[in-house]
């Protein structure tokens, strides 16, 4: 069955420190995708990147970069100098592609991130 | 484009009454789902639906029904509620196509309590 799994309940880190926010999953399939979001302090959730099973190659978006390894089943996520801005809650999530039509998105249960002045 | 809305946002119900949740979206997605939010538990799927006059359940539908009457429109009903449904509903929708590959854009959220 699918699963994820997010370890740190809540990670509290200095301004300007870099940050990794570990995400885990479970899949029987061989095709799925992976999501993370970002629900700031306001509430809402906010969709930050995508991935298939297929595509291995690391990604870096600004400060954001993220590392997908089919190996360890993992698909972390690191803030590199982070910000007072960062302070969220990042949620992980996985979806498979059935071949009956029909699908789900599973979400870890999140992890809390404090970034301190 | 108003993406993903919902009614109300707030909602203070009584044990054993019954209400609905309301949720729209305009980007002609097929996919929509509803999930709750509870500290500790993250998102829980209650109900999703890939089309008009498709629904299924999620990981959590006891006490709660949804059906899909039109592209836009997933409301969620519940029955009969009780104090353990007190949680954050968020509403979500994406594109389809056959394939769970995209994002999911979020509603808002209902913060909804039962005394």
């Amino acid at each position: 069955a699918q699963k994820v799994t997010q370890a740190q309940t809540e990670i509290s880190v200095v301004e300007k420190e870099d940050v990794t926010l570990d995400c885990v999953y479970e899949t029987r399939d061989t095709t799925y995708y992976l999501f993370w979001y970002k629900q700031p302090p306001s509430g809402e959730l906010v969709f930050l990147i995508r991935r298939n099973s297929f595509d291995e190659q690391n990604e870096i978006s600004g400060r954001y970069s993220w590392n997908f390894q089919k190996s360890t089943s993992s698909f972390n996520f690191t803030i590199t100098a982070s910000q007072v801005v960062d302070s969220a809650v990042y949620f992980c999530a996985l979806s498979e592609a059935p071949y009956s039509g029909t699908y789900k998105y599973i979400f870890g249960t999140g992890t809390r991130l404090k970034v301190l002045a | 484009n108003a993406g993903v809305t919902q009614t109300p946002k707030f909602q203070v119900l009584k044990t054993g009454q019954s209400m609905t949740l309301q949720c729209a979206q305009d980007m002609n997605h097929e996919y929509m789902s509803w999930y709750r939010q509870d500290p500790g538990m993250g998102l829980r799927l209650i109900h999703y639906s890939v089309g008009a006059g498709i629904t299924d359940q999620g990981e959590v539908p006891n006490g709660y029904n949804v059906s899909r009457s039109t592209t836009e429109d997933f409301p969620l009903r519940l029955l009969s509620a009780a104090p353990s449904q007190t949680s954050v509903y968020f509403c979500a929708s994406s594109y389809s196509l056959g394939s769970p590959s995209y994002e999911q854009y979020f509603g808002p959220g209902t913060r909804l309590t039962v005394t």
